[in-house]
């Protein structure tokens, strides 16, 4: 199975400061990539995905990030956070393999942007 | 109604109780999920539903039984839960079974006391 780790469990930035959540995952072998972004009292929203081609993916709000195969990584970064950035991110890795729907979710990032 | 939505929001029961969590897509998607979220743990996914049939169990305990009556409706009954059932339990929804991307609803916040 797959596993995900997001290093920071907590991110404080300022307001229109840069900001990057880190993910790593497990596997070598190929596969797809999400983040998931959950404000409070939602449900998760899907921010981007990376499934194949450009190793640099731009999601919704101003948010992007970057596939490393190498490191198997997919950081998320955006370069001027707003209050309204203030929530759990989560990152999440499919197995393209398997047939079924899994995903395999990371224990989510809190970034709180303070004014 | 747009989107996914659950019913309740909030939900206090005890360990002797019954009760069921509700979900209704929007969507016209065709496969249904449940997940828990507990607090610095991954999502945990519980089961799924694609055209109304149960494709995955992830081992989850025989106190949570799942009801998908067709591709709009998902429900989750609940009987003789413990403390450690208390989480919050995701919706989601996806165009196919196979699909990228799934739909989350709200949530519903459970506490076993």
């Amino acid at each position: 199975a797959q596993s995900v780790t997001q290093l920071d469990s907590q991110v404080p930035v300022f307001e229109e400061a840069p900001v990057e959540l880190r993910c790593n995952y497990s596997s070598s072998v190929s596969v797809y990539l999400f983040w998931y972004v959950q404000y409070p009292n939602q449900g998760l929203q899907l921010l981007l995905k990376y499934l194949s081609g450009s190793t640099l993916v731009k999601g919704i709000n101003g948010f992007e990030a970057e596939f490393n195969k190498s490191q198997t990584s997919f950081h998320l970064r955006k370069p001027s956070v707003h209050i309204s950035d203030t929530a759990e991110y989560f990152c999440a890795v499919r197995d393209p393999r398997n047939t079924g729907n899994q995903f395999y979710f990371g224990t989510g990032t809190s970034l709180t942007v303070i004014p | 109604e747009t989107g996914v939505t659950q019913t309740p929001r909030h939900l206090v029961m005890g360990m002797t109780n019954k009760k069921s969590l509700k979900c209704e897509q929007h969507l016209g998607h065709n496969a249904m999920y449940w997940y828990k979220q507990s607090a610095k743990k991954p999502l945990e996914l519980m089961f799924v539903y694609n055209f109304k049939e149960q494709t995955e169990n992830n081992s989850v305990p025989s106190r949570f039984s799942p009801e998908c009556p067709n591709s709009s409706h998902l429900f989750l009954h609940l009987h003789t839960l413990q403390p450690e059932d208390s989480a919050l339990y995701l919706c989601a929804s996806s165009q196919e079974w196979s699909s990228y991307e799934q739909y989350f609803g709200p949530g519903t916040r459970l506490t076993v006391t």
